[in-house]
């Protein structure tokens, strides 16, 4: 299994463009998640979904788009980027089923920057 | 609402020495926890998570952590430091009991590790 995948590693934009990070996780999880860590602010989830065609906001969702059309794809939308959207992106997923305890699972990560 | 508070952003410790990382929630209803390991420029990988059962939990590479619902605590501590575990290192509380999957991170805590 690859586990949790992300795509692309590293990202530079220009304010005002738009682009899509990618997750996918071949463990037919249920939850995906996406997070946004910063220095010293831990990592803050963005938005969720608990399957296909289910997604809901998290703590910081501004700016931000995401669909579920598949279990294991998840992807993140960025409509305008902005300066304030630098940071690293973490996907997770988990299974929610019976026993489960929601251990999440996480990708190595996308380094973006907005200039 | 739950939340982590882990006490002490930075911790410097002797390689050798021991290492304890605090980590105190806040839950409604009994909750999960969990201890993620960050090494530099990677993705979180679980250390350990306590789901009701054992009270003392044994992780990965030497970590083990303890329930204690009096203090609210979840400290994470390992008898002797080595040098690759310098790393960051997040807790994480969920609350299965009220239907809730989402893990809320503490900030944070790096620890250095001195030769």
């Amino acid at each position: 299994n690859a586990g949790v995948t992300q795509t692309p590693k590293f990202q530079v934009l220009k304010t005002g463009q738009s682009m899509t990070l990618q997750c996918a996780q071949d463990m037919n999880h249920e939850y995906m998640s996406w997070y946004r860590q910063d220095p010293g602010m831990g990592l803050r989830l963005i938005h969720y979904s608990v399957g296909a065609g289910i997604t809901d906001q998290g703590e910081v969702p501004n700016g931000y788009n995401v669909s579920r059309s598949t279990t294991e794809d998840f992807p993140l939308r960025l409509l305008s980027a902005a300066p304030s959207q630098t940071s690293v992106y973490f996907c997770a997923s988990s299974y929610l089923g019976r026993g489960s305890s929601y251990e999440q699972y996480f990708g190595p990560g996308t380094r973006l920057t907005v200039t | 609402a739950q939340s982590v508070t882990q006490l002490g952003s930075h911790v410097s410790v002797s390689e050798g020495a021991l290492v304890l990382l605090r980590c105190n929630y806040s839950s409604s209803v009994p909750p999960y926890l969990f201890w993620y390991v960050q090494y530099p420029n990677q993705g979180l990988q679980l250390l350990l998570k306590y789901t009701s059962a054992a009270t003392l939990v044994k992780g990965i590479n030497g970590f083990e952590a303890e329930f204690k619902k009096s203090e609210t605590s979840f400290h994470l501590t390992k008898p002797s430091a080595h040098m690759s575990d310098a790393a960051e290192y997040f807790c994480a509380v969920s609350d299965p009991g009220a239907g809730s999957y989402q893990l809320t991170f503490g900030k944070g805590t790096k620890l250095s590790v001195i030769p």
